[in-house]
C-alpha cells in the first residue's frame, strides 16, 4: 500500500525557515517523480515544487522560487521541502505526492503538514 | 502561473448529472492533453479522479468523466451521489515541469 506521510510542519516567524519532510513506502520511491502542493486556510491547491525521480531535475512555481528547495533522498526513501525567507502568505497545509514523470498526474497524496508563519 | 477558472460551487440533486468547467490559456489547458482532476474531501487526501483529460484510474467509477474544447477542460459526474459531496480541482501541465492548479470547486449534493 502506498503511504507518504508528511512532518516537519509547525509555527514560524516570518523571515525564519522550516524543513517539512514525507517519508514514501509501498512503492520504488526512487522511480518516481515527486512533488509538494499546498493549500492555505480558505483557498484552493497551488502547485508548489516538483523533483525528478533522480533528484537531477527540480522545478518551482514563481511565488517560492529562490526562496524554497525540494531535495530527495532515494536511500532514505524520503521527500523534502526547504523553506526559507518565510512569509505569512506561505501559511498552508503542504502536502507531498507522486508521480510517474515530471509532467504526470499526482497519483497519491499524503495528508499534509500545517506549517504557519505568524508573529 | 495563474490558476485555472473554475467555478466556485455547483449542486445536483442524487441521480443527476453535474459538470465543472476549467478555463485556463493557450500555455497550458490548451496545449497540452495533461489534464487532471482531483476530489478534496476536506482533512483527506486529495485523489486523482481523471488524467490525460480523460482518461480514469483504476478504481474511479466511470460515472466520472473528463473532456477539453480548447483552452476549456470539463469534469462530469453523472449519477451524483452523496459521496460525490467534496471540494474538485483541475490541474494542467504548464511546460517545463510546472503545473497550474484550478481554482476549485464545491460540489453539492441537495
Amino acid at each position: 500500500e502506498v503511504q507518504l506521510v508528511e512532518s516537519g510542519g509547525g509555527l514560524v516567524q516570518p523571515g525564519g525557515s522550516l524543513r517539512l519532510s514525507c517519508a514514501a513506502s509501498g512503492f520504488t520511491f526512487s522511480s518516481y517523480a515527486m512533488t509538494w502542493v499546498r493549500q492555505a486556510p480558505g483557498k484552493g491547491l497551488e502547485w508548489v515544487s516538483i523533483i525528478s525521480d533522480s533528484g537531477g531535475g527540480t522545478y518551482y512555481a514563481d511565488s517560492v522560487k529562490g526562496r524554497f528547495t525540494i531535495s530527495r533522498d532515494n536511500s532514505k526513501n524520503t521527500l523534502y521541502l526547504q523553506m526559507n525567507s518565510l512569509r505569512a502568505e506561505d501559511t498552508a497545509v503542504y502536502y507531498c505526492a507522486k508521480g510517474q514523470c515530471t509532467s504526470c498526474p499526482f497519483d497519491y497524496w499524503g495528508l499534509g503538514a500545517l506549517v504557519t508563519v505568524s508573529s | 502561473q495563474s490558476a485555472l477558472t473554475q467555478p466556485a460551487s455547483v449542486s445536483g440533486s442524487p441521480g443527476q448529472s453535474i459538470t465543472i468547467s476549467c478555463t485556463g490559456t493557450g500555455s497550458d489547458v490548451g496545449s497540452y492533453n495533461l489534464v487532471s482532476w482531483y476530489q478534496h474531501h476536506p482533512g483527506k487526501a486529495p485523489k486523482l479522479m481523471i488524467y490525460e483529460v480523460s482518461e480514469r484510474p483504476s478504481g474511479v467509477s466511470n460515472r466520472f468523466s473528463g473532456s477539453k474544447s480548447g483552452n476549456t477542460a470539463s469534469l462530469t459526474i453523472s449519477g451524483l451521489q452523496a459521496e460525490d459531496e467534496a471540494d474538485y480541482y483541475c490541474c494542467s501541465y504548464a511546460g517545463i515541469s510546472t503545473s497550474v492548479f484550478g481554482t476549485g470547486t464545491k460540489v453539492t449534493v441537495l
